[in-house]
């Protein structure tokens, strides 16, 4: 069974300027996560889909973050204008969901290392 | 507030031991608790999933318990190797259908 799928792996970018992360669930994977993990941190979660409508996205920075995931498959996050404090792991998790969020058990990507310098 | 604490932040070992890292939440109404394995610049491995109802959980060489009362889980590794090398992170869901709350992790080193 193929795991999530993420792209890129690494990406350097000067402040202000933007980047956009994608990623792939398992196959079936009704619910999507993103997750920013700060160095020496736990992850943090940014936003979680089921299918493609937004259940949680309190702790996403809107005025700079934005993400979406059209047709309840694929998923892109998107920055702009990034920040210094941006630096992270951004990582990305799906799990089954279904009947009252039942089979939560979640699998991550491989991650993307954002560098703002 | 809901929130995840793994002490100690570090611990080292001599292969072949046996060692214990410690999981703490506040809130014993939790929904399922989940145990992660992160090498160094790569992503979650997932290694145990515990649902409420469960006081237990085996794969391999690891056991992962859950006390709800007590707010507590444990992840016990036997005859540890220099491959467990690795952070370990403790995750609770405590509503069906929401996502994971993860503590900042507990990293090992075992030397041989």
């Amino acid at each position: 069974e193929a795991g999530v799928a993420q792209s890129p792996r690494y990406k350097i970018i000067e402040k202000r300027q933007s980047v956009a992360f994608w990623c792939n669930p398992i196959s079936g994977h009704a619910t999507l996560y993103w997750y920013q993990q700060i160095l020496g941190q736990g992850p943090k979660l940014l936003i979680q889909f089921q299918n493609n409508g937004v259940v949680d996205d309190s702790q996403l920075p809107k005025d700079r973050f934005s993400a979406e995931r059209l047709k309840g498959v694929d998923s892109t996050l998107k920055i702009q204008p990034a920040k210094l404090e941006d630096s992270a792991v951004y990582l990305c998790a799906s799990s089954m969901g279904g009947v009252q969020g039942a089979n939560t058990e979640a699998f991550f990507g491989q991650g993307t290392r954002l560098t703002v310098v | 507030k809901q929130e995840v604490t793994q002490i100690p932040a570090a611990l080292s070992v001599p292969e072949g031991e046996n060692l214990v890292l410690n999981c703490s939440f506040t809130d014993s109404a939790i929904y399922n608790l989940q145990w992660f394995r992160q090498d160094p610049g790569k992503g979650l491995t997932s290694l145990l999933l515990i649902q409420s109802s469960q006081r237990e959980q085996t794969s391999g060489r690891l056991n992962a318990s859950l006390d709800k009362s007590s707010g507590r889980s444990t992840l016990y590794i036997a005859a540890s190797q220099p491959g467990d090398s690795a952070t370990y992170l403790c995750a609770v869901t405590w509503q069906a259908g929401t996502a994971l709350i993860f503590g900042k992790g507990t990293t090992l080193s075992v030397s041989s």
